[in-house]
């Protein structure tokens, strides 16, 4: 049984990085899976920001591109997304969808980040 | 952008009530389509993949239908842990969610 959970800062400034990381647990993060992170805010609802592959194949939201890395690492895998602003605060939660659909099937419980001086 | 939007933005059911919510797309999704249930303090949960196909061990109540533009999630017998968010997403073209649909205690 596939489980995920987020940590990072709670806290992040204008203009800096927020990085988050998902730790997988319950099923190798090698094993044929895509790994998502999204974000809820009160403002924009849910938002797919991007994905990496067990191979490290990425696919991001075109809205995020420019400033969004997610990569993969042992057992976890990482969002970086760089030059926030306040619209980027917002519950971000970690995410795994199989092979066989683009719906997503387990979710972390997610980590409040909030953008602010 | 695919958009997608929901309705009706809150209902109000009774228990054991049917209940019908619709997520319409701004351009044809074939049956990309995935229906999530939210409960405050949670992460989305999923409950319908390819328009029509339950997760295992969701209770048959639940129901999706629908393709091109017009979906539908139908819960048959509203049940207590049923009152939730339901949102649609489509992964025709990159993702996107609906804006949700709260069901609420009449």
């Amino acid at each position: 049984q596939a489980q995920l959970q987020e940590s990072g800062p709670g806290l992040v400034k204008p203009s800096g990085t927020l990085s988050l990381t998902c730790v997988v647990s319950g099923v190798s993060i090698s094993s044929p899976n895509w790994w998502n992170w999204v974000r809820q805010s009160p403002g924009a609802g849910l938002e797919w920001i991007g994905e990496v592959s067990h191979i490290g194949t990425n696919n991001y939201n075109p809205s995020f591109r420019s400033r969004v890395t997610i990569s993969l690492d042992t057992n976890q895998f990482s969002l970086k997304l760089s030059f926030v602003t306040a619209a980027d605060t917002a519950v971000y939660y970690c995410a795994r969808r199989t092979m066989s659909t683009y719906a997503m099937d387990v979710w972390g419980q997610g980590t409040t980040v909030t953008v602010s001086s | 952008e695919i958009v997608m939007t929901q309705s009706p933005a809150t209902l109000s059911v009774s228990p054991g009530e049917r209940v019908t919510l619709s997520c319409r797309a701004s351009q044809s999704i074939n049956s990309n389509l995935a229906w999530y249930q939210q409960k405050p303090g949670q992460a989305p949960r999923l409950l319908i993949y390819d328009a029509s196909t339950r997760t295992a061990g969701l209770p048959a109540r639940f129901s999706g239908s629908g393709s091109g533009t017009e979906f539908t999630l139908t819960i048959s017998s509203l049940q207590s842990e049923d009152f939730a968010v339901y949102y649609c997403q489509q992964y025709s073209i990159w993702r996107t969610f609906g804006q949700g649909t709260k069901v609420e205690i009449k």
